[in-house]
């Protein structure tokens, strides 16, 4: 089974400094990571994926995370919060599976952690 | 705009009546998934279909029910509507070789009175 856990519900940031959301993961095989964002009333947006190449990945809007399998965590970082990043952020895993080990199935989200950046 | 598109955005009903939301996947993605997003639940995987083909199953209710239509447009029919069943709902869909990714529609949210 598969299980994504975000340690932080609510972390607050000051615009200017750096951000970091953790995630953990639970895998029996190869994952697939992704950081997904939602803004207030919006859909949800890709922010970057990790999908077995580099371990650290960078994202849109200055956003990256660095896949740790020793530590089975998959934090999103970024150097500089600004205030347009106020939002609620999903680590999520899907696990390679099917015949050959070639196909993907369902998302298992995160409980999400929710970002305030105050001026 | 991830190029998936689902109507309709808003929808208020009560409960004990039926509905039905549409996503149409982006061009080229013949696989559609189904998530619900609630305040106590967070994100859950409904159901995912694949070429027209239902492929898995996830949280789904037995009232739910969801197809994937030829021209690759899914539906989603909500029946015998509770309270509880008031919730964003999302379509995303997913080229074969995307490693996983899904493209997510913008949602509709559902309010049942």
């Amino acid at each position: 089974a598969q299980s994504v856990t975000q340690l932080d519900s609510h972390v607050s940031v000051s615009e200017g400094t750096p951000v970091l959301l953790r995630c953990n993961y639970s895998s029996s095989y190869s994952p697939s990571l992704f950081w997904y964002v939602q803004h207030p009333n919006k859909g949800l947006q890709l922010l970057l994926k990790y999908t077995s190449a580099a371990t650290l990945v960078k994202g849109i809007n200055g956003f990256e995370a660095e896949f740790k399998k020793s530590e089975t965590s998959f934090h999103l970082t970024k150097p500089s919060a600004h205030m347009s990043d106020a939002a609620e952020y999903f680590c999520v895993v899907n696990i390679r599976g099917g015949a050959g080990g070639t196909s993907y199935g369902k998302l298992t989200f995160g409980q999400g952690t929710i970002l305030t950046v105050h001026p | 705009d991830s190029g998936v598109t689902q109507t309709p955005k808003h929808l208020i009903t009560a409960t004990g009546q039926r509905v039905t939301l549409r996503c149409s996947p982006r061009s080229g993605d013949l696989s559609v998934y189904w998530y619900q997003q609630s305040l106590d639940q967070g994100l859950q995987f409904l159901i995912q279909y694949y070429n027209g083909e239902e492929r898995a199953k996830g949280n789904i209710l037995e009232r739910f029910s969801a197809q994937q239509f030829p021209d690759l447009h899914s539906e989603l029919n909500l029946s015998s509507l509770e309270l509880g069943d008031s919730a964003l709902y999302f379509c995303a869909s997913s080229p074969r070789t995307s490693g996983g990714t899904q493209y997510f529609g913008p949602g509709t949210r559902l309010l049942v009175l």
